[in-house]
């Protein structure tokens, strides 16, 4: 079955640091893609960085790194110099692989909260 | 604004009552989701239209539940008989054709449903 797993229920970050925040995933599929989601108070997903199974290189957008480690299923977030508005619920989600569209399925999130 | 929509935003009903929830995608999207997430979770998919056709529906839909989107515009999820359990936020998202690239996918901010 496939499955996402974040471990970390709440990380707590000091500004202008970075912080990682972990996911791992379950399938059988050779073809996949990885997301992470932010979603602050006001409840609208998101959409930060994306990440393809046979993409080569770890995927990167502005303060946002993802470390791919293809063969122990993980993909991470890296948030580099947080900022006070980084401070939200997180999400790795997976895209079902099948089906012709992007269904996805989402972990239980980690909520960073990044202090001044 | 040219995002994803979804009215109301708040919904505070009566246990037994019928609730509507509205969602505008994003012009020109084909494609349009229903996901739920409940407190502490990440959400969970729902169902899945391609224009007008509803093409998918999870088993969390049960025959309390429809949703229509009857010109391939916008679309509604209507809950009879609300039960408790059903308080959630009810996330609405479209995208285009599939396509491997993440940021296709757009969410809304979601209906919040409380059931007293």
């Amino acid at each position: 079955a496939q499955k996402i797993t974040q471990t970390q229920p709440g990380m707590f970050v000091q500004e202008k640091e970075a912080v990682t925040l972990d996911c791992t995933y379950d399938t059988s599929d050779p073809s996949y893609g990885l997301f992470w989601y932010k979603q602050p108070s006001s409840g609208e997903m998101i959409f930060l960085i994306y990440q393809g199974s046979y993409d080569q290189q770890n995927a990167t957008e502005g303060r946002y790194s993802l470390n791919f480690q293809k063969a122990r299923k993980s993909a991470n977030l890296v948030i580099s110099a947080s900022q006070l508005g980084d401070s939200a619920m997180y999400f790795c989600a997976m895209r079902r692989p099948s089906g012709g569209y992007n269904k996805l399925i989402f972990g239980a999130g980690t909520r960073l909260a990044v202090h001044p | 604004d040219t995002g994803v929509s979804q009215d109301p935003r708040h919904k505070i009903t009566k246990r037994g009552q019928n609730v509507t929830f509205r969602c505008d995608p994003i012009s020109e999207h084909n494609r349009l989701y229903w996901y739920r997430q409940t407190l502490g979770q990440g959400p969970e998919f729902l169902t899945y239209f391609q224009n007008e056709a509803q093409l998918e529906k999870s088993r969390l839909l049960s025959d309390r539940f429809s949703a229509e989107r009857p010109k391939g515009s916008f679309s509604t999820l209507e809950i009879q008989r609300t039960e408790q359990g059903d308080s959630a936020m009810y996330l609405c998202a479209s995208s285009t054709e599939t396509s491997l690239s993440g940021n296709t996918i757009y969410f809304g901010e979601g209906s919040w449903l409380t059931v007293v």
